[in-house]
């Protein structure tokens, strides 16, 4: 078990473009979340996908995020049109219900900049 | 989920006790406290929890006021690499799913 792997840790992107992160979850994991943390912030949570079903969305998840999880394995999270306030660490963590809460698993995150 | 407070900051010495407070006076009677922390460059990573008896670990120990309006994480012999922001949540569930609202944390340096 390698945990929640994100891809890629470091994003710099130019303000305009479209960007894309992974988040490979823990395997057995059916429930994936994704959270955004700005400086000197706690993460916010964003939304969440139970199998590949998106259940919940916070306000946070702007028209031009959107986010994935087509076969209920992997996620993607994609943001368009970047702009500066989108820069922050973009955090993917998984659980599946009856392991408790150490089941649930944070990933190291994506970090964007954008310039 | 109730709110929390907590200091945003705080120095400790290494080998020594830490003590983090946290305060979550509307919490409601079948809400948790939870803790977690954040390494730099890390996601968060739990802790320990509790319902009102206090409760320890390998990792800490967890003090909670009979009142459970507040409480406190004590790292018990504090080492460098304890080095990270630590996050007091409370929530209805114990089970690991559903979302987790953090607040802006306690930053906690462990010197030399």
């Amino acid at each position: 078990d390698t945990g929640v792997s994100q891809n890629p840790r470091h994003k710099i992107t130019k303000r305009g473009q479209n960007v894309t992160f992974r988040c490979d979850p823990i395997s057995e994991h059916n429930r994936l979340y994704w959270y955004r943390q700005t400086l000197g912030q706690g993460p916010e949570f964003l939304t969440y996908f139970q199998n590949e079903a998106q259940l919940e969305k916070s306000r946070l998840l702007s028209d031009r995020f959107s986010a994935e999880r087509p076969k209920g394995s992997f996620s993607t999270l994609e943001i368009q049109r970047t702009e500066q306030g989108d820069s922050a660490m973009y955090l993917c963590a998984s659980s599946i219900p009856g392991q408790g809460v150490r089941g649930y698993t944070f990933g190291s995150g994506t970090r964007l900049t954008v310039v | 989920d109730a709110k929390t407070t907590q200091p945003p900051s705080m120095d400790c010495a290494e080998g020594r006790a830490a003590n983090l407070p946290c305060n979550h006076s509307t919490i409601s009677g079948n809400e948790y406290v939870y803790w977690y922390r954040q390494i730099h460059s890390q996601g968060p990573q739990y802790i320990i929890h509790g319902l009102k008896n206090n409760e320890t670990n390998e990792m800490a120990s967890l003090i909670i006021t009979e009142d459970r309006k507040s409480s406190t994480l004590i790292l018990p012999h504090a080492t460098l690499r304890d080095t990270a922001v630590y996050y007091c949540i409370v929530r209805v569930t114990t089970d690991s799913w559903g979302k987790l609202q953090f607040g802006a944390g306690t930053q906690v340096v462990v010197t030399p």
